[in-house]
């Protein structure tokens, strides 16, 4: 079983749409969580960090931890195309980072 | 701030060469790791280093081989390629205390290597 869990997609959306991404791990350990958004061709950039349960918002974006249900989610509303990237979830100990495998967006104008 | 700078950007190499993947960071960041990234397999670690001196294996460590002599730099070698080898790979970095990072990583923008 894999430490982190993605729905690689492909999720395609109108423009102005609420995308919501989503991720499940299986070691109760991780502490520290976060979202990267991956254009093609680019490194992974870090958009969201959170740290234990609870919810994180900026501007139009909001990650949310439930430990309980080992879930995390990233929420995007007034979809844009600028958003159209791969994004991974990824969760740490605080000694290693652990990736999901990504999901790939695209907002049709 | 350059951030985190990887050389060179793309590079073919043909079966049995070797050959070193540059990594420089300039935020003085204790942890770098490598990464590298495969259709449907996500980002897999290679080899971390948590200081200057101290290194340590990753999830897919075999025919890499990391050093660690400076906290700026932490180059990859590819000691003999194979086609196996043909991926995307990725330098990070991130902030630690005490050989702990509770912080995001900072990605370079990635070599992408074909070995043939």
């Amino acid at each position: 079983q894999k430490e982190v869990e993605q729905d690689p997609g492909p999720l395609s959306v109108p423009e102005g749409a609420i995308v919501s991404l989503n991720c499940t791990y299986s070691n109760s350990a991780f502490q520290y969580f976060m979202w990267y958004r991956q254009y093609s061709r680019k490194g992974p950039e870090l958009l969201m960090y959170t740290y234990s349960s609870g919810n994180k918002e900026d501007g139009r974006f909001t990650a949310q931890v439930d430990k309980s249900s080992k879930y995390i989610s990233l929420f995007i509303r007034d979809s844009q195309p600028s958003d159209s990237a791969t994004y991974l979830c990824a969760m740490s100990t605080g000694n290693q980072f652990y990736f999901g495998t990504g999901t790939s967006l695209t907002v049709i104008p | 701030n350059a951030g985190v700078t990887q050389t060179p950007k793309f590079q073919v190499l043909k079966t049995g060469q070797s050959m070193t993947l540059q990594c420089a960071q300039d935020m003085n960041h204790e942890y770098m790791s490598w990464y590298r990234q495969d259709p449907g397999m996500g980002l897999r670690l290679i080899h971390y280093s948590v200081g200057a001196g101290i290194t340590d294996q990753g999830e897919v460590p075999n025919g890499y081989n990391v050093s660690r002599s400076t906290t700026e730099d932490f180059p990859l070698r590819l000691l003999s390629a194979a086609p196996s080898q043909t991926s995307v790979y990725f330098c990070a970095s991130s902030y630690s205390k005490g050989g702990v990072t509770n912080y995001g990583y900072t990605f370079g923008s990635g070599t992408r290597l074909t070995v043939v």
